[in-house]
C-alpha cells in the first residue's frame, strides 16, 4: 500500500506529557501537511511543509507545538506539556504541487 | 469565523435519488475548491474539485457545480447508494492549505 501512513493511530496520554506522532507521505509527493480534527468539525491546517522547509504555520500552533520533516519525507509532530485540549484526531496529508492532498488514516489523541 | 460553511448537518437520501451537499464560502478570492468524503475511522479521501474558471465539473456518479456570483458550491450524487453514507468535506484552497467546512453527514437508505 502506497497510501500515507500515521503511527500510532490512537495515543492516550496524561495531561503534561510529550507525545510525537509520526507521518509518511505518498513517496514522490513534495508536500506535507499536518491538520487537527475535533468532533463535529472539519479539519484545521496547523502546519504545512514543501520539501523539508517548513512553510507555514497556523496561529493554532502554539510554542507547544513542533514539526519537523528533516529529510523531506516522513514528518513527526510533537506536543509538549499535552492539555486535555489537545485531544483531537491528528491528520496528515500529502501532495505533489498544488492539488487537494491525500490523507492518512490520522492519530487519535486522548489526553486524561 | 467560518470561512467555509455547510449548513446542513445531515442529509438522507433514498438509495437511486439524487443526493444534493451545498456549501457556502466567505472570500470571493477563493480559486480552487474541493470535496472530500470521510468514513468512519479513516481519514478523508478526496472525491472531486473544480477551479473557479469552470461552473461544472463531473466525475461519473458525482458533479461538482460552482455559482461564483453567490458563492456557493454543490455536490450532486446520482444516483445515491448505500456505500455513499459517509461525512461530505467541502474545502477551499486558501494560500498554501485548505480550508475544510463542518461537514455534512450523508446517510443514503436502502
Amino acid at each position: 500500500d502506497t497510501g500515507v501512513s500515521q503511527n500510532p493511530r490512537h495515543k492516550i496520554t496524561k495531561r503534561g506529557q510529550n507525545v510525537t506522532f509520526r507521518c509518511d507521505p505518498i513517496s514522490e509527493h513534495n508536500r506535507l501537511y499536518w491538520y487537527r480534527q475535533t468532533l463535529g468539525q472539519g479539519p484545521e491546517f496547523l502546519t504545512y511543509f514543501q520539501n523539508e522547509a517548513q512553510l507555514e504555520k497556523s496561529r493554532l500552533l502554539s510554542d507547544r507545538f513542533s514539526a519537523e520533516r528533516p529529510k523531506g519525507s516522513f514528518s513527526t509532530l510533537e506536543i509538549q506539556r499535552t492539555e486535555q485540549g489537545d485531544s483531537a484526531m491528528y491528520l496528515c496529508a500529502s501532495s505533489f504541487g498544488s492539488g487537494g492532498g491525500y490523507f492518512g488514516p490520522g492519530t487519535r489523541l486522548t489526553v486524561l | 469565523d467560518q470561512q467555509v460553511k455547510q449548513n446542513s448537518p445531515s442529509l438522507s437520501v433514498q438509495e437511486g435519488r439524487i443526493s444534493i451537499l451545498n456549501c457556502d464560502y466567505t472570500n470571493s478570492m477563493f480559486d480552487y475548491f474541493l470535496w472530500y468524503k470521510k468514513y468512519p475511522a479513516e481519514g478523508p479521501t478526496f472525491l472531486i474539485s473544480i477551479s473557479s474558471i469552470k461552473d461544472k465539473n463531473e466525475d461519473g456518479r458525482f458533479t461538482v457545480f460552482l455559482n461564483k456570483s453567490a458563492k456557493h458550491l454543490s455536490l450532486h450524487i446520482v444516483p445515491s447508494q448505500p456505500g455513499d453514507s459517509a461525512v461530505y468535506f467541502c474545502a477551499v484552497n486558501y494560500g498554501q492549505n485548505f480550508v475544510f467546512g463542518p461537514g455534512t453527514r450523508l446517510s443514503v437508505l436502502p
